[in-house]
């Protein structure tokens, strides 16, 4: 069962251009909503991260969009360069039952391409 | 900030052999990690969460006995794939959190292992 669904799998933009990458989960237990940028053959590095009780987050370029009652956050990354082409990964974490931890799920990932 | 140190970066092994793969905390105590395997192309899938003093908890369909985890430190966790086998050659990764921490998750740099 996926629980984040992620869209587009792949996208290209222009320089300067902005870039949107939508995700949709389904388990309102969620209460962790990062994002992940990995480049190839590389781990995944995070970005920026959202909680629930607030509906955007703005880090420099990066923005996440986050819409509780549609179960729906977004990625906007503004003035994209050829520097952001990677694969990006949503993610939305909740606790685990009877214990103090957590665990991450991951959408498919969207390959973005930002061309000069 | 939290930093997590996977090791070695690629590994080439032959069929039936055993290959070990470590991740290391280097400026935090966690006494949680996870283990991921990563296809082309796809995203990250959850393997196992690795406790420290405990056995792992594995997800449903990963062989145990093939995939062994070890957490015997707050900074040390190690995967051995056992009998390695051309479909395990894949792209793993480790991760960590904090002890403490719920929400700040760090990743390792990957393991590219090929079994010829």
């Amino acid at each position: 069962q996926q629980q984040v669904k992620q869209s587009p799998q792949s996208l290209i933009v222009q320089k300067g251009g902005i870039s949107i990458i939508n995700c949709a989960y389904e388990n309102t237990a969620f209460d962790y909503f990062p994002w992940y940028q990995q480049f190839p053959g590389k781990g995944p590095a995070l970005l920026i991260a959202i909680r629930p009780d607030v509906s955007e987050k703005k880090e420099g370029r990066f923005t996440i969009s986050f819409n509780k009652s549609a179960k729906q956050f977004s990625l906007h990354i503004m003035d994209s360069q050829p520097g952001d082409s990677a694969t990006y990964f949503c993610a939305a974490s909740k606790k685990l039952q009877g214990t103090s931890g957590s665990r991450l799920t991951f959408g498919e990932g969207t390959q973005l391409t930002v061309n000069p | 900030g939290a930093v997590v140190s996977q090791h070695p970066s690629w590994v080439i092994c032959k069929s039936g052999t055993s290959v070990k793969i470590e991740c290391r905390s280097l400026d935090f105590q966690a006494t949680t990690m996870f283990w991921y395997r990563q296809f082309p192309k796809q995203s990250l899938m959850l393997m196992a969460t690795s406790n420290e003093g405990s056995k792992a908890t594995y997800e449903q369909g990963v062989e145990k006995d093939k995939f062994l985890i070890n957490h015997a430190s707050l900074t040390l966790s190690t995967l051995t794939v056992t009998s390695a086998h051309p479909e395990d050659s894949s792209f793993y990764i480790c991760s960590a959190r904090p002890q403490g921490g719920y929400y700040g998750y760090t990743f390792g740099s990957g393991t590219r292992l090929t079994v010829v």
